[in-house]
């Protein structure tokens, strides 16, 4: 079992231009949740879906989109990306949406670094 | 706001010794306090995790001591091992909603175990 699989595994992006990230996880699991590690920040939640058809705001939204059209994949789109978006990228999922009973796992991670 | 506040930043540890790593939150609604163990490159994995209703929780050499009324928590690693140097990361969750579920997370603390 793969688990949770992101790509790219880093990448050099030009400011303005567009990428979109990806995670999938073979674990069937109805909640996936994008957070951004900065140094000194800890791990921050972008967005967040509790399952496939939804979605919702984290703490960091701001310059992100992400769409859930099935159980497995979570894309994580910037649309035109700065500087302030360097960061290292973590896509989680977990089997509920109340962490009590089930434990996130997380993918190991997409570097991005905007110039 | 930092709602879950992390200390140190980072610890130096001999062999064997213990290893303390101290977190304290402000919001009561808070019902879960897991701890992240990330090593370099990796995503972070759930090494242990602890309710409110309990005081203490041990798995092997790693222990939550869990103080509701102070709302603090700590975890203490036994025997501490070269092995175990890593970034640890203490998270509080709560539901923000709805099913809405959500963990915030400490800015991490580097440890360093010597030998």
């Amino acid at each position: 079992t793969a688990g949770i699989t992101q790509a790219p595994t880093s990448q050099i992006l030009a400011a303005g231009r567009s990428m979109t990230l990806r995670c999938t996880q073979d674990m069937r699991h109805n909640a996936m949740y994008w957070y951004r590690q900065d140094l000194g920040l800890g791990l921050r939640l972008i967005h967040y879906s509790n399952t496939a058809g939804t979605t919702g705001k984290g703490e960091v939204p701001d310059g992100y989109s992400v769409s859930r059209a099935n159980t497995d994949d979570f894309p994580l789109t910037l649309a035109s990306a700065v500087p302030s978006q360097t960061s290292v990228y973590f896509c989680a999922s977990s089997d509920s949406f109340h962490p009590t009973t089930d434990t996130q796992y997380f993918g190991p991670g997409t570097r991005l670094t905007v110039l | 706001q930092q709602q879950v506040k992390q200390s140190p930043q980072s610890l130096i540890v001999q062999k064997g010794g213990i290893s303390i790593i101290n977190c304290a939150y402000e919001n009561t609604a808070f019902d879960y306090f897991p701890w992240y163990q990330q090593f370099p490159g990796k995503g972070p994995a759930l090494l242990i995790a602890i309710r409110p209703d309990v005081s203490e929780k041990k798995e092997g050499r790693f222990t939550i001591s869990f103080n509701k009324s102070a709302k603090q928590f700590s975890l203490h690693i036994m025997d501490s091992q070269p092995g175990d140097s890593a970034t640890y990361f203490c998270a509080a969750g709560m539901n923000s909603g709805g099913s809405n579920y959500k963990l915030t997370f400490g800015k991490g603390t580097l440890l360093t175990v010597n030998p």
